[in-house]
């Protein structure tokens, strides 16, 4: 299975900045996705990142928001933007397994972000 | 959004017991998986069944499907204090967006 690279782990941002996360898979992967994991919650969906389109928004989600970039196969960026507390979340990125239907999905590590 | 809810919330068993935990979602689904989270950590694939599947197994681990009903449930047998983490289901679509849309989770604690 592909192995991700997530940075950073974990950032503690001021109100109003904004915050790029980073994703490093080890093989080209056609579809990653990003997902918010607020605190003591389950993940929801943000977004998926094709290479070569726009990125596909959740409902509740926005490009302004949420503006994400995948400039080729093996990587991919998700900027959280004008960050106000309720954003502190831990951020992960996702990709399918190699058979989608026989094979798990595998997660970074997470980026623990707290808006202060 | 949530696909579904997962039952229950929290289980606290004692080390040897069997922990089951139920998952509903509302769509018809490719896949159903199973994933653990460690203390807010990374999350780890347990098992995957697909729609087709009523029931599959992987060492302590035993899941089962109805389709019918739109749920799911995995049992751990004979539990370890490691064993202690979030357990969520989660499920691909039958459209082609490959979308893994995951339930509420459970929170398991394993008492030595």
């Amino acid at each position: 299975s592909a192995v991700i690279s997530q940075k950073p782990s974990r950032d503690i941002c001021q109100r109003g900045t904004s915050l790029t996360i980073q994703c490093q898979v080890d093989s080209q992967v056609t579809m990653m996705f990003w997902y918010r994991q607020q605190p003591g919650q389950s993940l929801t969906l943000i977004a998926t990142a094709n290479q070569g389109s726009e990125a596909t928004y959740e409902s509740g989600f926005v490009i302004d928001k949420f503006p994400i970039s995948r400039p080729n196969l093996t990587f991919s960026t998700l900027t959280v933007s004008n960050m106000s507390p309720e954003d502190s979340s831990i951020y992960l990125c996702s990709v399918q397994g190699s058979r989608p239907n026989n094979y798990g999905y595998t997660f970074g590590s997470g980026t623990r972000l707290t808006v202060v | 959004s949530q696909q579904g809810e997962e039952d229950p919330q929290a289980l606290s068993i004692q080390e040897g017991e069997n922990a089951t935990m139920n998952c509903s979602y509302k769509t018809s689904i490719n896949n159903l998986q199973w994933y653990r989270q460690n203390s807010g950590r990374g999350l780890v694939h347990l098992i995957l069944i697909r729609s087709n599947e009523r029931e599959k197994h992987s060492g302590r681990l035993r899941v089962t499907l109805d389709t019918s009903k739109k749920s799911s449930s995995l049992l751990i047998t004979a539990s370890r204090a490691a064993d202690t983490a979030s357990y969520f289901c989660a499920t691909v679509g039958m459209d082609s967006s490959y979308k893994l849309i995951f339930g509420s989770g459970t929170r398991l604690l394993v008492r030595p």
